[in-house]
């Protein structure tokens, strides 16, 4: 059993098209972290949300942590094939001192 | 901007033999991990090291060991290779637990 669920599990979109992913759990989370992972590279952080309700934004990006803590999402404005990756989110989950990945959302942007 | 280096992009091994990858980070990172990663398998912890010397055993340490003499180095000992440990090894630092810098990774091939 995943302790944090990613869906969709696979997404591709055309370019200039907007897309959520989103990533869940039953635990409420400390901290999560969103990374992007391009082929054959490990993965980049990309963000960390702490505070419930908390929205962030990198350019085209917007990074939202759900008010109970419990769920995070992704949202792409006009995504752009350098966007194409494998968007992971990770969260520490409250009492255990453990980072858990999720299993991932796999992106592709078509030109 | 931290970098974390791996010793290897790409190594083939064959069954049996001892295989030794490297970490090293230069951003003076007490923690220090190796994870694996698979298809549909995500990432999971190997083994993770919080100090010189101290280890602590992940999800999946049998088959492992580790070894951290200094701290900004971090070496993964596979002590007999099998077929089953051909992966994606990723290395990552971090100063907090979460927030970690990956590395671009070791795919290792065991024949």
């Amino acid at each position: 059993t995943q302790l944090l669920e990613q869906s969709p599990q696979f997404l591709s979109i055309q370019e200039g098209e907007n897309l959520t992913v989103y990533c869940n759990s039953s635990s409420v989370f400390s901290s999560l972290q969103w990374y992007r992972q391009e082929p054959g590279e490990g993965p980049v952080l990309l963000v960390t949300v702490v505070t419930g309700g908390e929205v962030k934004k990198l350019k085209r990006l917007t990074f939202q942590f759900g008010d109970a803590r419990k769920d995070s999402s992704l949202h792409i404005t006009a995504a752009q094939p350098g966007d194409t990756g494998l968007y992971l989110c990770a969260a520490i989950i409250q009492g255990a001192q453990k980072l858990v990945f999720g299993q991932g959302t796999r992106l592709t942007i078509n030109p | 901007d931290v970098k974390v280096t791996q010793s290897s992009r790409y190594l083939v091994k064959r069954t049996g033999e001892k295989v030794f990858l490297e970490c090293v980070q230069d951003m003076d990172h007490e923690n220090m991990f190796w994870y694996r990663q698979d298809p549909g398998l995500g990432l999971r912890l190997i083994y993770f090291s919080y100090d010189v010397k101290m280890k602590e055993k992940g999800d999946i340490p049998e088959g492992y060991s580790v070894s951290r003499e200094k701290k900004e180095r971090f070496s993964l000992i596979l002590e007999s290779a099998s077929t089953n440990q051909t992966s994606m090894y990723l290395c990552a630092s971090s100063y907090q637990y979460y927030e970690q810098y990956f590395g671009p990774g070791t795919r290792l091939t065991v024949t």
